[in-house]
């Protein structure tokens, strides 16, 4: 079993829909929760960043970490085509020093039809 | 800022032949890694540095993989001989410091392929 699992699609939906991508994860020492965002032929970028368990908003980005059923979440409301991309989640054990790395799940391609 | 900027985009060659790609981080990121990102999936780190220092290099397959960061600036990230299962893409990213490990600003990566 990965440390983290992400469906990767691909998703597809009508512009405005909200859309749902989730990860799931293994190691229960994970406390750093990231999603970037990657654009066809470009680096992935950080979008939502959160610590622990609980809710993030940003505009139509709502990030919910839930570490008791070790599941994240990314929503996002209002979808336009510009969200077109591969959403990426990522987790760590800790911030800073040697020994902590972002673990990324595989990805989901989100298309948003016009 | 002109972001994280990498060298060459795209490179093609032949297997066994060597290959390097370039990195050129943020400007006063002292945190820079290499990653290596296999067509549908997740990035993989290969290297962390902090400043000229390898901190990680675990996951380098030093075989044929080499990295250097001479005056804590731009890196360098070596294959010798290439092979075919190496076509991928190579991104670079740095980070502000040891403190900021989970917030990295990814260049655009180098996509190689191995014929």
């Amino acid at each position: 079993q990965k440390e983290v699992e992400q469906d990767p699609g691909p998703l597809s939906v009508p512009e405005g829909a909200i859309v749902s991508l989730n990860c799931t994860y293994s190691n229960s020492a994970f406390q750093y929760f990231m999603w970037y965002r990657q654009y066809s032929r470009k680096g992935p970028e950080l979008l939502m960043y959160t610590y622990s368990s609980g809710n993030k908003e940003d505009g139509r980005f709502t990030a919910q970490v839930d570490k008791s059923s070790k599941y994240i979440s990314l929503f996002i409301r209002d979808s336009q085509p510009s969200d077109s991309a591969t959403y990426l989640c990522a987790m760590s054990a800790g911030s800073g020093g040697s020994n902590y790395k972002l673990t990324f799940g595989k990805g989901t391609l989100l298309t948003v039809n016009p | 800022e002109a972001g994280v900027v990498q060298s060459p985009r795209y490179k093609i060659i032949e297997k066994k032949q060597p290959v390097a790609f370039w990195c050129n981080p943020i400007s006063g990121h002292n945190t820079l890694y290499w990653y290596l990102q296999n067509l549908g999936q997740g990035p993989e780190l290969l290297i962390r540095y902090e400043n000229e220092e390898a901190v990680d290099d675990s996951q380098l397959p030093k075989d044929r993989f080499s990295a250097e960061r001479l005056k804590g600036v731009d890196s360098t990230l070596k294959i010798q001989p290439a092979e075919l299962g190496d076509s991928a893409v190579y991104l670079c990213a740095s980070s502000l410091g040891a403190a900021s490990t989970n917030v990295l600003t990814f260049g655009a990566g180098s996509r190689l392929t191995v014929l």
